[in-house]
């Protein structure tokens, strides 16, 4: 079964750069996984950040950027902001309609 | 602006079927650019995708959940439904209905979410 990867929890401090990453429990993560990010907060439902592995969403600042970093899906924030402390989730659609959600990264912002 | 909304009974006993349904208002549901989907959350866990549903009638699961999943649609009521059979104390989550985009496979529009406790 396809293990979607992602770090835990990663912190940043206001206006740093942090990097969270996507990967495949075996493989590499390639564009034709269209890899989608998802912001969520405790008790919202989750919001689509990027998708087709770099498009930014309709109203999504500039901060957030994806990308694909050597073998794994990548979501980038620069000049990290108090309101970005969230979950962070990444997908990926594979062959057969198969959508796989990756466990999710608690990012703190501090 | 494209709107889905959640409904069901919050309670359902082990061993019964979790029946939840997604109205869709603010748009076109008829639109082959869309897969309409279901995706739920533990309590203090991550998300995990249930299934998709085609326009035309398609259907995708997840292998994990696939002998109890049925996902379906009401065109003439502009709404979806997901079935889930057998459920135990491990189903009990927040479910979300989802729109996907048909081209870049992402979720575009989510419901608010809602609860469902599964317990005698």
């Amino acid at each position: 079964q396809t293990v979607v990867t992602q770090e835990p929890s990663f912190s940043v401090s206001p206006g740093g750069t942090v990097t969270l990453t996507c990967g495949l429990s075996s493989g590499s993560v390639s564009t034709s996984s269209y890899p989608s990010w998802y912001q969520q907060t405790p008790g919202q439902a989750p919001r689509t950040l990027i998708y087709n592995t770099n498009t930014r969403s309709s109203g999504v600042p500039d901060r957030f950027s994806g990308s694909i970093l050597g073998n794994k899906a990548a979501l980038t924030i620069t000049g990290a902001q108090a309101d970005d402390e969230s979950d962070y989730y990444c997908v990926l659609y594979m062959s057969g309609g198969i959508w796989v959600f990756g466990g999710g990264t608690k990012l703190t912002v501090l | 602006q494209l709107q889905l909304q959640e409904s069901g009974p919050g309670l359902v006993k082990p061993s019964e079927t979790l029946s939840l349904t997604c109205g869709v208002s603010g748009g076109s549901f008829s639109s082959s650019n869309y897969y309409w989907g279901w995706i739920r959350q533990p309590p203090g866990k991550g998300l995990e995708w249930i299934g998709t549903i085609y326009y035309g009638g398609s259907t995708y699961y997840n292998p994990s959940l696939k002998s109890r999943v049925t996902i379906s649609v009401d065109t003439s009521e502009n709404q979806f439904s997901l079935k889930l059979s057998s459920v135990t104390a491990a189903d009990t989550a927040v479910y979300y209905c989802a729109r996907a985009n048909f081209y870049y496979y992402y979720m575009d529009v989510w419901g608010k979410g809602t609860t469902v406790t599964v317990s005698s």
